[in-house]
């Protein structure tokens, strides 16, 4: 089966511009989690969703909020972007919301300028 | 404050030997440990995981051991092989072993030589 896109997978943004991020999850699951990805921090959490509700919430600002619709499909979006948010971002798909294996996709490379 | 510390960002290792990666936590809430593989280009590939109830899981090559008394887990890649070449992350949660809310540490990149 069709495995985690996100789309799209490169995207260039000018400083102070906004962005939305997709994720499609693989088909059957419910539960959806959204990380950034840089060289100094490494993989922080960011969101996740699980039928359409935010369950749990990582320590960004408010510029980065997400949403899930009733097919799954998560978005993430980024308003006011700064250079220091250029990271790769990924999206994580699982079936239920525990104890259940998460199956990343190959992120969306952002960079701004 | 980093909650999961991988102190090695690199370690290298002849093929056919064992390789070990170690990773520590602060947090004594974290319930669940988790192993992931990264290769340049991908998302992160889940490995193998361990609750805090047991203190050994193994699945083939891959061993995982957790000391929760020093807050201690490691990887063990018994033989190693140039495959496995890639980045390692340890991940840890303390939601039951939900997977969705997972803190980790930064990485480390294993090389393995032919």
């Amino acid at each position: 089966k069709a495995g985690v896109t996100q789309t799209p997978r490169y995207l260039i943004k000018t400083r102070g511009q906004q962005v939305t991020l997709s994720c499609s999850p693989i088909s059957g699951h419910r539960s959806v989690s959204w990380y950034q990805q840089t060289p100094g921090q490494g993989l922080q959490f960011l969101f996740e969703y699980f039928s359409e509700t935010q369950r749990n919430k990582g320590n960004f600002p408010g510029r980065f909020s997400g949403r899930q619709f009733s097919n799954s499909r998560s978005e993430m979006n980024v308003s006011t972007l700064e250079l220091g948010d250029s990271a790769l971002y990924l999206c994580a798909s699982s079936l239920g919301y525990l104890n259940t294996e998460a199956f990343f996709g190959q992120g969306t490379r952002l960079t701004v300028v | 404050d980093q909650q999961v510390k991988q102190n090695s960002p690199s370690l290298s290792v002849q093929e056919g030997r064992i390789s070990i990666l170690n990773c520590d936590y602060t947090n004594s809430m974290f319930d669940y440990f988790l192993w992931y593989k990264k290769y340049p280009a991908e998302g992160p590939t889940f490995l193998i995981s361990i609750s805090s109830i047991k203190d050994k899981n193994e699945d083939g090559r891959f061993t995982v051991f957790l000391n929760k008394s020093a807050k201690h887990l490691s990887l063990h890649i018994v033989p190693s092989q140039p495959g496995d070449s890639a980045v390692y992350f340890c991940a840890a949660s303390g939601d039951g072993g939900s997977q969705g809310n997972l803190i980790f540490g930064k990485g480390t990149k294993l090389s393995v030589k032919p």
